[in-house]
């Protein structure tokens, strides 16, 4: 069946620094990729997203490259900002499936 | 615009109760979803609905009842309220696209807490 795992959290990280969150699927076709980001007392929110091989999705300096080859769609930011600390969801849509598979979310908190 | 709207936000009610969540969205998608979500965020998917159409069941207590009176709506009934229902509840409705289900849009949720 497809499944998604994202690394364990929480991730704290200094303000501007580098960031990686890593997210690899199990899926029986080929699937669309997500990342989605929850920010306090909010729903989850679409931050980018991948529909085939090679495609990188970007979006407020969020960047993540399918690769098929790796089954990944690992989430980086070259500076993160105390406003990105949210949790962040990786999931797949596959072909003929009527829902998204969502990883268990990984919480991130940006210090000053 | 709200695009996927819930109500209420909050509902704080005891052991044994009934209530009901509502969701409505605006955006012309043809399936709408409930999911849940613990205190260790992790999101479980309880329904889906397609053009009314109840199309996902995930091992739900038969407690909980999805209502969708027309495509742009799904409420959700929960009978009998325990304490394990204390969660937060996200309603989401997505436009299927060359047959998958594509992004979804996330209502702001409802936190439940019974007592």
């Amino acid at each position: 069946g497809n499944s998604v795992t994202q690394m364990e959290g929480p991730v704290t990280l200094s303000e501007e620094a580098f960031l990686t969150i890593n997210c690899t699927y199990t899926a029986t076709g080929y699937p669309s990729l997500f990342w989605y980001v929850q920010y306090p007392g909010e729903g989850l929110q679409l931050l980018l997203k991948a529909t085939k091989a090679d495609d990188k999705g970007s979006n407020k300096g969020f960047e993540a490259t399918y690769r098929k080859e790796t089954t990944s769609f690992h989430l980086e930011k070259g500076s993160v900002q105390v406003s990105d600390s949210a949790v962040y969801f990786c999931a797949l849509s596959d072909q003929g499936a009527q829902k998204l598979v969502f990883g268990q979310g990984t919480r991130l908190t940006i210090n000053p | 615009d709200t695009a996927v709207s819930q109500t209420p936000k909050y509902l704080v009610t005891q052991m044994g109760n009934d209530k009901s969540i509502k969701c409505e969205q605006n955006l012309g998608h043809d399936t709408m979803y409930w999911y849940k979500q613990d205190s260790k965020k992790f999101l479980k998917i309880m329904f889906s609905y397609n053009n009314k159409e109840l199309i996902i069941n995930e091992t739900v207590p038969n407690r909980f009842s999805p209502k969708s009176p027309d495509k742009a709506h799904l409420n959700l009934h929960i009978n009998s309220l325990e304490l394990g229902d204390s969660a937060v509840y996200f309603c989401a409705s997505s436009q299927e696209v060359g047959g998958r289900a594509s992004e979804q849009f996330f209502g702001p949720g409802t936190r439940l807490t019974v007592l």
